[in-house]
């Protein structure tokens, strides 16, 4: 149990194109999910709280503008990338706690976002 | 907000040997402590975990350690062996649903035979 599915695992794009990519979680309800960014030898970083049906929290130096997250539903959030340039390539990983439990986190396996 | 700080950045070792990584954090009111392992171009996968009210835990070969007065907690990984080689991750939370996991910058283990 308590699988998280994320997809694209992969996707390429052109400069100044928008890019979603789609956080599930399979087998359990999750009303909070979390978005990380993780760029090559680096450590994962915040970037932002999805809270099922209300505005996510973006963490300091995240653009809200820039990263739109929709948490329409207690199994999917998406975090859509818009204009994108080169500089936001990286690894963006989603987690999700199960809704009633605390602490332990599930994670997607990764969307890894090149952009041209 | 919280901050953690884990060290060392690089570890090698000889296999068989043992291994020690750690992490300290900044938010009193943190009181989960989870270790990643990953590998390159995937998940983290959770080795293993502590919450506030332990203080050490084990799993076979691998071991962790809080001390919540110092604010600081540590990995243990005994009889290592080549796979065990990866980059590790702390991290801390407080209990609160809502709470994210924070990260420290991680450590790349390589274990030689």
């Amino acid at each position: 149990g308590a699988v998280v599915s994320q997809h694209p695992s992969w996707v390429i794009c052109k400069s100044g194109t928008s890019v979603k990519i789609e956080c599930r979680s399979l087998d359990f309800q999750a009303t909070t999910m979390f978005w990380y960014r993780q760029f090559p030898k680096q450590s994962l970083m915040l970037m932002a709280t999805s809270n099922e049906g209300s505005k996510a929290t973006y963490e300091q130096g995240v653009e809200k503008d820039k990263f739109l997250i929709n948490h329409a539903s207690l199994t999917l959030s998406t975090l859509t990338v818009t204009s994108a340039h080169p500089e936001d390539s990286s690894f963006y990983i989603c987690s999700a706690r199960v809704s009633g439990q605390y602490n332990e986190q599930f994670f997607g396996p990764g969307t890894r976002l090149t952009v041209l | 907000g919280e901050n953690v700080e884990q060290h060392p950045s690089t570890l090698s070792v000889q296999e068989g040997d043992s291994a020690v990584i750690k992490c300290t954090y900044s938010d009193s009111a943190s009181n989960y402590f989870p270790w990643y392992k990953q590998e390159l171009g995937k998940r983290p996968q959770l080795i293993i975990d502590i919450r506030s009210n332990v203080g050490e835990k084990k799993d076979q070969r691998i071991a962790v350690t809080l001390n919540k007065t110092a604010k600081h907690f540590s990995l243990h990984i005994t009889e290592t062996q080549p796979e065990d080689s990866a980059v590790y991750f702390c991290a801390a939370s407080h209990h609160q649903a809502g709470t994210a996991l924070i990260f420290g910058k991680g450590t790349t283990l390589s274990v030689s035979s």
